[in-house]
């Protein structure tokens, strides 16, 4: 069983809907990430956050937007979304700190957006 | 800069044949990280297996052994007597310890192991 839950496995969404993408662990690390997948390309990273806070924004549009409201959740909202951004979205998280620079991500099963 | 290739982008081998992913890194730092993802057609990314730069053991765990060699910047990954669960997409990866929370993925190589 991951250690990393990501709610839900499978969204579409309209161009004009507003909805949200949620990720739990329960492992004790301080960093999350949003990850986006396209298919045979591998993860591209769009958020970090490192101890709740935002530590990395990939040039992400407006149109995603994270939230960190402790340090097992993470969300990210989608507003006026485009066909192109159907992909597959993973959460991760990993240790963070100088002594623990060893440590892996641990990703969730993702969640499978397709925009309409 | 930080940079992983994976040459390799499909493979495809028969059942029980031995087969090994090439993965090949950049980075300036003297301290770094290596870390092997496999991704089945179900989608979640399964950690491996990680080594740290100042650890040029090479390490077995079942079928799966692992090579690093900081001489050729390589840490390629063996299965040997492939099986058909072994078909998935496998990721190499590099993070460093100074560039903190941000991994870099290879392309990845697309396994197919054929029954």
């Amino acid at each position: 069983d991951t250690e990393v839950t990501q709610t839900p496995k499978h969204l579409v969404m309209g161009m004009t809907n507003k909805k949200s993408l949620k990720c739990e662990q329960h492992m004790g690390h301080r960093a999350m990430y949003w990850y986006k997948q396209k298919a045979k390309k591998p993860p591209e990273l769009m958020f970090v956050y490192s101890y709740e806070k935002l530590s990395i924004n990939e040039s992400v549009p407006s149109r995603f937007s994270p939230e960190c409201p402790n340090s097992s959740l993470l969300n990210l909202h989608l507003h006026a979304l485009q066909p192109e951004d159907s992909a597959l979205y993973l959460c991760a998280s990993s240790q963070t700190g100088a002594e623990v620079r060893n440590s892996p991500l641990h990703f969730g099963n993702g969640t499978r957006l397709t925009v309409t | 800069a930080q940079k992983v290739t994976q040459a390799q982008t499909e493979i495809s081998v028969v059942e029980k044949e031995d087969v090994t992913l090439d993965c090949v890194y950049e980075t300036r730092d003297t301290t770094y990280y290596l870390f092997w993802y496999k991704q089945p057609p179900s989608g979640e990314l399964v950690f491996l297996i990680r080594r740290n730069s100042f650890d040029e053991q090479n390490e077995i765990s079942g079928r799966y052994s692992w090579n690093f060699q900081k001489s050729t910047s390589s840490f390629n990954f063996t299965i040997t007597a492939s099986q058909v669960v072994d078909s998935a997409v496998y990721f190499c990866a590099l993070r460093d310890a100074n560039t903190g929370n941000q991994f870099y993925f290879g392309t990845g190589t697309s396994l197919t192991v054929i029954p």
